[in-house]
C-alpha cells in the first residue's frame, strides 16, 4: 500500500541557509500535518492543511512557511536556518473522514551546521 | 495552551512484566489516539478512543479513555522485547480543529 513519501530523507544545511522539505500524502488523503521532533522529544505540531487551505497553526516559527498544492503534496520552506532547527521533520496525512488517524512519513532529518 | 503530559517518561521492565503509561490533557479531548515509535522510526498509529470511559483491547494492549475525556492509559500485559519503543498519546482538543497534539511520550525498554 502507498505510504506518505517525504523527501529528502536527510539534509545538511549551514546556518542562515534555506531548506525545502517535501511531502506527498497517501492518495485520496486531503489533510497534511507537519511535525518537528527534536532528539528525545515528542513531535511538536507545526502546521496543517485541509483541502489546500491552512487549517491549524502550531509552534511554527515566522521563518518557516508551508503550503499545500493542487495535487495535495505539501512543502515546508525554512529560511535563515538556525542550529536549533536541527531535528526530524515528519509529515503525516489523513483521509477525508474527519478525526481519523494520521499516517506518518519516514521523516526528513535536517542537520544545521 | 493545550498540553498533554505522559507519565512515566521512561520505564525499564523485565520481559514478562506489565507496563502502563498514563496520559493527561489540560483540556477536554474530542478523541485520543495512541502511537508507537520505534527507535529511529516514525510514529505508527495503534488505536483511537472516542467515547467517555471507552476501553479497547488489542491482544496484550488495553487502552482506556477517562470518563471526563481528559485522560487515558495504555496497559501492556506480559511485555515482550518487540514492545520496545516510545508510546505517545495524541489528542484532538474540543474546539481545536483537526490539530493533533502529542503527549510527552513514555519510552519503554524491555530487558530479557
Amino acid at each position: 500500500a502507498a505510504g506518505v513519501i517525504q523527501s529528502p530523507r536527510h539534509l545538511i544545511k549551514e546556518k542562515r541557509e534555506t531548506a525545502t522539505l517535501k511531502c506527498y500524502p497517501i492518495p485520496r488523503h486531503d489533510t497534511v500535518y507537519w511535525y518537528q521532533q527534536g532528539p528525545g522529544q515528542d513531535p511538536q505540531f507545526l502546521i496543517s492543511f485541509y483541502e489546500k487551505m491552512q487549517s491549524d497553526k502550531g509552534s511554527i516559527p515566522d521563518r518557516f512557511s508551508a503550503q499545500q498544492f493542487s495535487d495535495y503534496h505539501s512543502e515546508l520552506n525554512m529560511s535563515s536556518l538556525e542550529l536549533g532547527d536541527s531535528a526530524l521533520y515528519f509529515c503525516a496525512s489523513s483521509p477525508p473522514e474527519r478525526n481519523t488517524e494520521a499516517f506518518f512519513g519516514q521523516g526528513t532529518r535536517l542537520t544545521v551546521v | 495552551g493545550q498540553q498533554v503530559m505522559q507519565i512515566p517518561q521512561y520505564q525499564h521492565v523485565q520481559e514478562g512484566e506489565d507496563f502502563t503509561t498514563y496520559c493527561n490533557s489540560s483540556t477536554t479531548l474530542s478523541n485520543i489516539q495512541w502511537y508507537k515509535q520505534r527507535p529511529g522510526g516514525h510514529p505508527v498509529f495503534l488505536i483511537q478512543l472516542v467515547k467517555s470511559g471507552e476501553v479497547k483491547k488489542q491482544k496484550r494492549l488495553t487502552f482506556q479513555f477517562g470518563e471526563a475525556k481528559k485522560n487515558s492509559s495504555l496497559h501492556i500485559t506480559a511485555t515482550q522485547t518487540t514492545d520496545v519503543g516510545t508510546y505517545f498519546c495524541a489528542g484532538r482538543h474540543r474546539g481545536g480543529g483537526n490539530k493533533l497534539t502529542f503527549g510527552t511520550g513514555t519510552q519503554l525498554k524491555v530487558e530479557l
